[in-house]
């Protein structure tokens, strides 16, 4: 079946710009997450969807990052007033999260969105 | 706090030769572990998970990994390299049985197999 996918692959904006990033997470997975990977850092949290709501969003780095997640399904990731330092792949994953039986589940990646702030 | 620490960026190893990536973990209560792999311009894949039962753990593409609990660690293993095993590879823990808890990654190994 599909992945997770995001759209678009690729984003370049100028600083001071507002961003959306799009994730479609698997069929069925309750729970979606939104990281960020820059060089060197490996995967930061950002913020947890179970279902539309968000019971944490501690890794969320500033008031200039929001999310939300509409139908249990489609999330987006808003940057306002893109900094140079928000350049990174943004990643999407989803799992079955409290829907599967199990209280935790592995988590299935999209292929990311990299952005670039100029 | 949880944490993981994958304490190499970087293990060479000869395609053929056993391979291990290393990983230590810290988190209260029973940890779950999984590895995953990420190759260039694409997402994380998963490979494997320890939750409970046996210590070693088989996944994907003929990998293994062995928890160990007096040690905290879950280092990743696998008989003979392939070339195509070349990749960024990470660890991640989190708290099991407690419902939700953040997964937290290490900062990846990468692994170099040469022909």
């Amino acid at each position: 079946g599909a992945g997770v996918s995001q759209s678009p692959s690729n984003k370049v904006t100028e600083k001071g710009k507002d961003v959306e990033l799009r994730c479609d997470p698997i069929s069925g997975h309750t729970a979606l997450y939104w990281y960020r990977q820059s060089l060197g850092q490996g995967l930061e949290f950002l913020i947890y969807f179970q279902g539309n709501s968000a019971p944490d969003k501690s890794g969320l780095p500033s008031d200039r990052f929001s999310a939300e997640r509409t139908g249990g399904s489609v999330s987006t990731l808003t940057i306002q007033r893109t900094q140079q330092e928000d350049s990174a792949v943004y990643l999407c994953a989803s799992s079955l999260g409290l829907a599967g039986g199990r209280s935790y589940n592995e988590q299935f990646f999209g292929p990311g969105t990299r952005l670039t702030v100029l | 706090a949880q944490s993981v620490a994958q304490p190499e960026d970087q293990v060479n190893v000869a395609e053929g030769n056993p391979l291990t990536v290393k990983c230590t973990y810290s988190v209260s209560g029973n940890p779950y572990l999984f590895w995953y792999v990420q190759y260039p311009n694409r997402g994380l894949q998963f490979l494997l998970k320890y939750i409970t039962g046996d210590n070693l753990v088989k996944g994907s593409y003929g990998f293994e990994a062995e928890f160990n609990k007096s040690q905290t660690s879950f280092h990743l293993k696998k008989p003979s390299a392939l070339v195509s095993d070349s990749a960024l590879y990470f660890c991640a823990v989190t708290r099991g049985n407690s419902g939700y808890s953040t997964l937290t990654f290490g900062k990846g190994t990468m692994l170099l197999v040469s022909p």
